[in-house]
């Protein structure tokens, strides 16, 4: 147990609908990253914010957005689905998000299918 | 941009045999490099890394990866596999002063009882 905690587990929608995947980073670790595993894309950065505001951002489409919440909590929302966007999410955190050599502690991950 | 390229996707030993998983980067500047593994069903866990000094990297589980600088490589190796292994593995890089990781495709290692 990495201490990164994922909700849901599973979430199977429609296409056209909206998502909200949620993210809880381990106890003091104030950088938040999220990325999709997919079978054709791979293992693919999405975005990562650090103590509330966004750090860094990676192929998102513009469909997907994400937030850090004061404490510390981040949501990753996905909006106007389709069936490519089904796939592995996975949140990982760090202690800080400025320091390259620190080490991101992976969730289990929330399976989205889209039908 | 930095890539990273796995060539063996799959992979089937025999216990005992002797693992080696190619990891290949590119990108022209400073990299730290990264080896996750993600048992079946599991999240994805760290089992060494790189930043600097000693290129040969001892990790969890008896793994060790070697930076070879002039060949943008970073192998992963075990002498021994046990059937506990089978998992998949992910080669990673950052680029300072982005944490953001760049992974490989991935290589589904299974071990043969």
């Amino acid at each position: 147990d990495s201490g990164v905690t994922q909700t849901p587990k599973h979430l199977i929608t429609a296409t056209g609908q909206r998502v909200t995947l949620r993210c809880s980073p381990r106890s003091g670790d104030l950088s938040v990253y999220w990325y999709q595993q997919s079978l054709d894309q791979g293992l693919q950065f999405l975005i990562q914010y650090y103590n509330g505001e966004e750090r860094a951002k990676g192929n998102i489409l513009e469909r997907f957005s994400a937030q850090q919440f004061p404490d510390l909590h981040s949501e990753l929302n996905l909006s106007s689905l389709e069936l490519g966007d089904s796939a592995l999410y996975f949140c990982a955190s760090s202690v800080d998000g400025g320091l390259y050599t620190d080490t991101q502690y992976f969730g289990p991950g929330t399976r989205l299918t889209v039908l | 941009a930095q890539s990273v390229s796995q060539h063996n996707h799959h992979v089937i030993l025999s216990e005992a045999a002797s693992l080696e998983l190619g990891c290949n980067y590119s990108y022209g500047g400073t990299v730290n490099l990264f080896w996750y593994v993600q048992y079946p069903g599991q999240h994805l866990q760290l089992l060494l890394k790189y930043f600097s000094g000693d290129p040969l990297v001892k990790g969890i589980k008896g793994f060790e990866a070697e930076f070879i600088k002039s060949k943008f490589s970073f192998n992963l190796r075990k002498p021994s596999v046990q059937w506990s292994d089978t998992a998949e593995y992910f080669c990673a890089v950052n680029a300072p002063p982005r944490n953001m990781l760049t992974f490989g495709g991935g290589t589904r290692l299974m071990v043969k009882p």
